[in-house]
């Protein structure tokens, strides 16, 4: 099983779309999660922290199960500009490990007029 | 944005061939990281140094050198590669265990 784990899509969507992605973990001792946003050709930026009572930032949602190792990100009335590869990322989190960044293989979007 | 930066941007190489790669961060961090990022493949995280303390070696080839002089610099030194070794080598930089940073990466060729 990889460690973690996300549909690449791709995903197709309109403009204006709600649209969805999930990621699962296979390390259950994770400690730290996040989602990052990787334009084509171009270095992944964090687009947000993942907390276990969930978090929303503008059009963006991130929620966290633990019971289930699951994190999942929402994104609300997408635009153009949100097409890009979202990375699902998890921390170890502990003593030595901590730093060591576990990406998913990213899961395409492209939001079209 | 010019927080981490990366020299040189593209490179292409031979398999004799010698060369090094740089990184440079402007955050005050203390940890540094070298990623490979292959086509349809996850990043891999290849070495990690904090305070300029080597603490991470993820099984790489000892054909890829990491050198960490101070806690804003970081090298990797390249010595005869392979074709597959032709990736985007990525940079970044954090405060010990907080969000990391990346630079914009070196497009690495191997002919």
């Amino acid at each position: 099983r990889k460690e973690v784990e996300q549909d690449p899509g791709p995903f197709n969507v309109p403009e204006g779309a709600t649209v969805a992605f999930n990621c699962t973990y296979s390390n259950s001792a994770s400690q730290s999660f996040f989602w990052y946003r990787q334009d084509c050709r171009k270095e992944p930026k964090l687009l947000m922290s993942v907390y276990s009572s969930g978090n929303e930032d503008g059009r963006f949602t991130a929620q966290l199960n633990r019971a289930s190792q699951y994190i999942s990100l929402l994104i609300r009335d997408s635009k153009l500009s949100d097409s890009a590869t979202y990375l699902c990322v998890v921390n170890p989190g502990r003593g030595t490990s901590y730093g060591k960044l576990t990406f998913g293989q990213g899961t395409i979007l492209t939001v079209h007029p | 944005e010019t927080g981490v930066t990366q020299t040189p941007r593209h490179l292409v190489m031979g398999m004799t061939n010698k060369k090094s790669l740089k990184c440079e961060q402007h955050l005050g961090h203390n940890a540094m990281y070298w990623y490979k990022q292959s086509a349809k493949k996850p990043l891999e995280l290849m070495f990690v140094y904090n305070f300029k303390e080597q603490t991470e070696n993820n099984s790489v080839p000892s054909r890829f050198s990491p050198e960490c002089p101070n806690s804003s610099h970081l090298f990797l030194h390249l010595h005869t590669l392979q074709p597959e070794d032709s990736a985007l080598y990525l940079c970044a930089s954090s405060q010990v265990a907080d969000t990391q940073y990346f630079g914009p990466g070196t497009r690495l060729t191997v002919l």
